[in-house]
């Protein structure tokens, strides 16, 4: 079935410098994205969504990039710290029945920050 | 506000033991609830997903069931625990194309 995977499975960075972490879905008819952060032992959290009629949506430090033509998502965290230290996903919707949707995860990105 | 509950936080079964694990939200009515498994290194795995109450979809044919006797209630369960069933379950709960609430997680091992 089709599924939401990710380019790279860890990333290195400096701290302060910016972080891109890429994901490609597969799913046309996916209207929706979100991005979340999962720290050790934890449930992810929400980061940041976009609907497929946009192509940036930006938050508090984070941009979410959408290109529908080539199926790419990215995360963009500006300036980053120690604390953005985890695993990230992205994750999309598909129809799951009715007016309901379900939420299909890519395999997620380590991100590590360095002092 | 919405609130997710799930528990416990760990549990160590027996394999061939039976399993039962609750997830309750508050706050809101009519959600969506998923239930996902996350082996050690990897990415969520949907298991069950549930848009109201007695209605179960499954995801992945295994050694698993999903219940929702109430409509803000969502039950994991297995009759005989396999070694393979090991692993990071979480419960999330949403609105129709919104983003999901994930509960803390229960770690499961079977032994």
């Amino acid at each position: 079935g089709e599924s939401v995977g990710l380019h790279l499975p860890t990333l290195s960075v400096q701290e302060g410098d910016n972080s891109i972490i890429n994901c490609a879905y597969s799913n046309s008819a996916s209207d929706y994205f979100i991005w979340y952060k999962q720290e050790s032992g934890k449930g992810p959290q929400f980061i940041i969504d976009i609907r497929s009629n946009m192509d940036k949506r930006q938050g508090q430090r984070v941009t979410v990039l959408l290109n529908k033509t080539v199926k790419h998502l990215s995360l963009q965290i500006a300036a980053t710290q120690p604390g953005d230290s985890a695993v990230y996903f992205c994750a999309e919707t598909g129809r799951g029945g009715g007016s309901n949707y379900k939420l299909t995860f890519g395999k997620g990105t380590l991100l590590t920050v360095n002092p | 506000s919405q609130t997710i509950h799930q528990w416990p936080a760990t549990l160590v079964q027996p394999v061939g033991s039976p399993l039962s694990l609750e997830c309750t939200v508050e706050g809101t009515s009519n959600p969506n609830l998923y239930w996902y498994r996350q082996a050690a290194g990897r990415g969520l795995q949907l298991l069950f997903y549930s848009v109201g109450i007695g209605q179960i979809s499954s995801e992945v044919p295994q050694n698993l069931s999903a219940s929702r006797p109430q409509d803000r209630q969502f039950i994991l369960s297995s009759k005989k625990l396999l070694l393979s069933d090991s692993g990071f379950y979480l419960c999330a709960w949403s609105r129709a194309r919104t983003e999901a609430f994930f509960g803390q997680g229960t770690r499961l091992t079977v032994v």
